[in-house]
């Protein structure tokens, strides 16, 4: 099955920064990465996610990257506010046998933004 | 209107009792799903339904059992409850687990075991 691997697990920046987020995947034939934000004490939602057909995709502060060679994935957040502190999980969609898919989620980043 | 929506949002038992979480979405999707979160924020896939059907069980013990009476419910039962239970449970639903699989989540179920 899939195995997703995500760094760090704790970040620290100064508001105004850029905050980036890595992840690994074991599977090459997953090909959606989606990337959920799940502030303290509430559930988790998506932010932004990829196709394995594209390379980049932007939505204001946020982007995303994949690099399907390497099979990683990365979250990009520029301009970091203290809303943006929050636990980013990064998940991959593979298959997971007789006909059903499911996304395996990377152990989470806990985003600290500092005022 | 919430579209994912699970009750009850906290749960306090002791240990050996039985308990239910219900789970209910209202965006006509197909798959419905439980996940447990543990204290270290780990977000573990336990079960999949679609259609009512069990398309996923991940190495789950025999306590838990999930129960779809229909597609728009996904409701957990968990026989004998141990400490090692204690966790956060997200119910969350997708139209399309081929094509993309957004998933939109619950509000979580906290079950502390006593």
């Amino acid at each position: 099955g899939e195995n997703v691997e995500q760094h760090p697990s704790t970040l620290s920046v100064q508001e105004g920064d850029s905050a980036v987020i890595k992840c690994t995947y074991s599977d090459s034939a997953s090909n959606y990465f989606p990337w959920y934000k799940q502030e303290l004490g509430k559930r988790p939602q998506l932010i932004i996610d990829i196709r394995s057909n594209v390379g980049e995709k932007k939505d204001q502060r946020i982007a995303v990257t994949l690099n399907k060679t390497a099979k990683h994935f990365s979250l990009h957040i520029t301009e970091t506010q203290p809303e943006d502190s929050a636990v980013y999980f990064c998940a991959a969609k593979g298959y997971s046998g007789a006909g059903s898919y499911q996304l395996t989620f990377g152990k989470g980043t806990k985003l600290s933004v500092i005022p | 209107d919430t579209a994912v929506s699970q009750t009850p949002k906290y749960l306090v038992t002791q240990m050996g009792n039985d308990k239910s979480i219900k789970c209910e979405q209202n965006l006509g999707h197909d798959t419905m799903y439980w996940y447990k979160q543990d204290s270290k924020k780990f977000l573990k896939i336990m079960f999949s339904y679609n259609n009512k059907e069990l398309i996923i069980n991940e190495t789950v013990p025999n306590r838990f059992s999930p129960k779809s009476p229909d597609k728009a419910h996904l409701n957990l039962h968990i026989n004998s409850l141990e400490l090692g239970d204690s966790a956060v449970y997200f119910c969350a639903s997708s139209q399309d687990p081929v094509a993309k699989n957004i998933q939109y989540f619950g509000a979580g179920t906290r079950l502390s075991v006593l």
